[in-house]
């Protein structure tokens, strides 16, 4: 079975400082691939990142950057100078063959509050 | 390039009826899926359909279905509605099913049962 474990319901910073997000997973799928989708009052799921179960390279792309440690079956997401409009809830999903087609398994969230 | 659009946004209804609710695709995009969210539950996966077919199905009962069109758009339906299916209902779409689709969601369809 598949499962994603974010442990850190809310998080709550000062704008400006840099907060991560933690993420564990479990699978029995040799290849599998990790995302993390943005979730704003609007309620629309944002994909903000994939990485495939080969690809161990962290990346960094603006204020985001992703810690992945397969070592460690995490999959942790920080952002740099936290801005008010980074507040959201942040989804950590899993997919691969023993779940079926592309469907994700999340884990439960962390709402991020960002204030000035 | 649109979005995944849902409709309605909004939705109330009463214990027993049923419900239908609407989602249209990314242009091009031929796999859709739906999700559950709740609060205590959080995001289930509800069912994958891709060219017409249903390709893989969540952990829940008859009561949920759904199809797929010739357009790729989609439907789901809930009969009998309970109060515990008060819920998000979110829609997503790829171009393929395969486990390394990134997909695309709609804002939802906010369903309340009374």
């Amino acid at each position: 079975a598949q499962k994603v474990t974010q442990a850190q319901t809310e998080i709550s910073v000062v704008e400006k400082e840099d907060v991560t997000l933690d993420c564990v997973y479990e699978t029995r799928d040799t290849t599998y691939y990790l995302f993390w989708y943005k979730q704003p009052p609007s309620g629309e799921l944002v994909f903000l990142i994939r990485r495939n179960s080969f690809d161990e390279q962290n990346e960094i792309s603006g204020r985001y950057s992703w810690n992945f440690q397969k070592s460690t079956s995490s999959f942790n997401f920080t952002i740099t100078a936290s801005q008010v409009v980074d507040s959201a809830v942040y989804f950590c999903a899993l997919s691969g063959p023993s779940g079926g087609g592309n469907k994700l398994t999340f884990g439960t969230g962390t709402q991020l509050k960002v204030e000035l | 390039k649109a979005g995944v659009t849902q409709t309605p946004r909004y939705l109330i209804k009463t214990r027993g009826q049923q419900v239908t609710l609407s989602c249209s695709p990314i242009s091009g995009h031929r796999s859709v899926s739906w999700y559950q969210q709740t609060p205590g539950q959080g995001l289930q996966f509800l069912f994958e359909y891709f060219s017409e077919t249903q390709r893989n199905k969540g952990n829940f009962p008859g009561r949920f279905s759904g199809r797929q069109f010739s357009n790729s758009r989609s439907e789901m339906n809930v009969s009998t509605l309970e109060l515990g299916d008060s819920a998000l209902y979110l829609c997503a779409s790829s171009l393929g099913q395969g486990p390394n689709e990134k997909l695309f969601f709609g804002s939802g369809t906010q369903l309340s049962v009374l």
